[in-house]
């Protein structure tokens, strides 16, 4: 089993819709949980941190935490062709390093 | 307050020979971590540095090797270089150790080519 799995995409998302980005994680031991933006060409940037479980939102942004599921999502309200991107799931924990998901091309269509 | 800032940005090797790659992390930062990203194997670790003690390690072999220096610089040598290791290998930086806080401030990367 991967330490992180998403689904490689990719997810094509009409323009003003909601974008729902997976992941599921292996490591019970993982504490926090953080979502990467890569647009083509460019570097991963951090978008997103969750600790507790539920939601968090942040704008149009809002990162899902279950951890008794070992689950963790990311939504993309309003979606804009400028969210275009592959979105990189990565948990962590004090001890261990960052390792993260092979990703998720998200595709917004006008 | 000056990024990550990776050299060289891209250069061109032939199999057999041996590359060294520099990463200057953020001011204050003490955490580097070294990624390798190819279209097929996505984000891959290779190691992490934090004050000048390599903390974690990924699986890749021998021929990976890094250090950090007492500036919190740091660099990576990949040794007799094979087709496979073409790749973009990306430094990241961090205050505290990376799987702490998972902030992670990546660098443009260095564009590795093996011929």
């Amino acid at each position: 089993q991967k330490e992180v799995e998403q689904n490689s995409g990719p997810l094509s998302v009409p323009e003003g819709a909601i974008a729902s980005l997976n992941c599921t994680y292996s490591d019970r031991g993982s504490q926090s949980f953080f979502w990467y933006r890569q647009y083509s060409g460019k570097s991963p940037e951090l978008i997103m941190f969750i600790y507790s479980n539920g939601d968090k939102e942040d704008g149009r942004f809002t990162a899902q935490l279950n951890k008794a599921s070992q689950y963790v999502s990311l939504l993309i309200r309003d979606s804009q062709p400028s969210d275009s991107a592959t979105y990189l799931c990565a948990p962590g924990s004090s001890a261990s390093k960052i390792i993260f998901g092979s990703g998720t091309r998200l595709s917004i269509r006008p | 307050k000056a990024g990550v800032t990776q050299t060289p940005r891209y250069l061109i090797k032939t199999r057999g020979q041996q590359v060294t790659l520099s990463c200057s992390p953020i001011s204050g930062h003490r955490s580097v971590s070294w990624y390798q990203q190819t279209p097929g194997q996505g984000l891959q670790f290779l190691f992490e540095y934090f004050s000048e003690t390599q903390r974690n390690k990924g699986n890749f072999p021998g021929r990976f090797s890094g250090r950090q220096f007492s500036n919190s610089r740091s660099e990576m040598n990949v040794s007799t270089l094979e087709l496979g290791d073409s790749a973009l290998y990306l430094c990241a930086s961090s205050l505290s150790r990376g799987g702490g806080t998972g902030e992670l401030f990546f660098g443009e990367g260095s564009r590795l080519t093996v011929l």
